[in-house]
């Protein structure tokens, strides 16, 4: 079991582009999470997928979209990046939300 | 929405102490507390874990314990190790969402 993978490891974009983050559940999970950690702070709660439907969305702006697939991998995008999008993004799962594993994030860098 | 506060943010103990770090949180409805340890560069690692139905839980030198009345949880390290020296958060569980504390830098001096 590779438990929770995430692509890529790190990137680097300029404002006003668009990323694409991907997230792969450990096995036997069928809830993704998706937080963004600043540095020096905790993790920031972005949205929940499960059965392929957010769940639960926290303060972001709509910019942040996210799609969880049959499989119950999941994809984070966001658009219209600006220079304080720049963060850890880390992707957890879990069954149903307790017990949240976290895959090692994606460091995103905006120029 | 839930907010979850830790106290202190930085705390330092010989090698060989016991340590605690206290966390509030807002919301009586949430129903689930982990911690998680965080190593510089890496990824948080869930630690161990409190449901709202349990006063305490130990796991070897870990222990949590909630006091729902008075709305706070605390993580106990006993006998502290160097490799216990990372950053560590509390989470609280509300409406299908964990909510972090802003994270207690943890440092054993050996």
């Amino acid at each position: 079991d590779a438990g929770v993978t995430q692509s890529p490891t790190h990137l680097i974009k300029t404002r006003g582009q668009q990323v694409t983050l991907r997230c792969s559940p450990k096995s036997g999970h069928d809830t993704v999470s998706w937080y963004q950690q600043a540095l020096g702070q905790g993790p920031q709660f972005i949205f929940q997928y499960y059965e392929e439907e957010e769940r639960q969305r926290g303060n972001f702006p709509d910019r942040f979209s996210g799609h969880q697939f049959p499989n119950y991998s999941s994809e984070l995008n966001v658009n219209a990046l600006l220079l304080g999008d720049s963060a850890l993004y880390l992707c957890a799962s879990s069954v149903n939300g307790f017990n949240e594993f976290f895959g090692p994030g994606t460091r995103l860098t905006v120029l | 929405g839930e907010n979850v506060e830790q106290h202190p943010s930085t705390l330092s103990v010989q090698e060989g102490d016991s340590a605690v770090i206290k966390c509030t949180y807002s919301d009586s409805a949430s129903n689930y507390f982990p911690w998680y340890k965080q190593e510089l560069g890496k990824r948080p690692q869930l630690i161990i874990d409190i449901r709202s139905n349990v006063g305490e839980k130990k796991d070897q030198r870990i222990a949590v314990t909630l006091n729902k009345t008075a709305k706070h949880f605390s993580l106990h390290i006993t006998e502290t190790q160097p490799e216990d020296s990372a950053v560590y958060f509390c989470a609280a569980r509300g409406n299908n969402r964990l909510a972090f504390g802003k994270g207690n830098q943890v440092v054993v001096i050996p």
